[in-house]
């Protein structure tokens, strides 16, 4: 199965700042079938990003995702006070999908 | 709007069957893939499988051997089994709807696997 490696762990970071979380795969993933997933405390993840850089519905323009093959990288511009939580990807090119370990934005 | 509400047992003894139910409200079952994917500090996000609303499924081979999906479509309903239960398999499941991608999912609902 592929391995997603999430970096960094946790990221510090102020309100309105940038933040860039990237995600390495085991092996290339088939035609950038990754998602972007975001998890806030107590809460159910929310699908962010599809197809490495398609927002799902209703995701605020400041999220994009880029990447292809093993590298994927999700951009949040202007960190809002809601977007403090953890992050994670997920591929589905290859069963079974697979998801990384997560990255923790928070609040510097 | 689509919702999701898992409902079964919260103990599940050891070797004993872990057994739950996620009802769907505000939209129809049909049409739709519907999958359970699990959350465990040791192991973070795992996707269990999925199943098709007319019956077809797919499992996480790691757990393949254990789990039984199933779908009633009368009642909006979809079902986990997942017997032989250890320790190992004590989680937050969540049920959700999508085969690859989850756009809905339910709250979730912790199961603690001890005797």
């Amino acid at each position: 199965e592929i391995v997603l490696t999430q970096s960094p762990g946790t990221l510090s970071l102020s309100p309105g700042e940038r933040a860039t979380l990237s995600c390495r795969a085991s092996q290339s993933v088939s035609s950038s079938y990754l998602a972007w997933h975001q998890q806030r405390p107590g809460q159910a993840p929310r699908l962010l990003i599809y197809g490495a850089s398609s927002r799902a519905t209703g995701i605020p323009d400041r999220f994009s995702g880029s990447g292809s093959g093993t590298d994927f990288t999700l951009t949040i511009n202007r960190l809002e006070p809601e977007d403090f939580a953890v992050y994670y990807c997920q591929q589905y090119g290859s069963s079974p999908w697979t998801f990384g370990q997560g990255t923790k934005v928070e609040i510097k | 709007q689509v919702q999701l509400q898992e409902s079964g047992p919260r103990l599940v003894k050891p070797s004993e069957t872990l057994s739950l139910t996620c009802t769907v409200s505000g939209g129809s079952i049909r049409s739709y893939y519907w999958s359970w994917i699990r959350q465990s500090p040791g192991k973070g996000l795992e996707w269990i499988g999925y199943i098709y609303y007319s019956g077809s499924t797919n499992y996480n081979p790691s757990l393949k051997s254990r789990v039984t999906i199933s779908v009633d479509t009368s009642k909006n309903q979809f079902s986990l089994k997942l017997n032989s239960v250890t320790a190992a398999d004590t989680a937050v499941y969540y049920c959700a709807r999508g085969q690859v991608t989850f756009d809905y999912w339910g709250q979730g609902t912790l199961v603690t696997v001890s005797s």
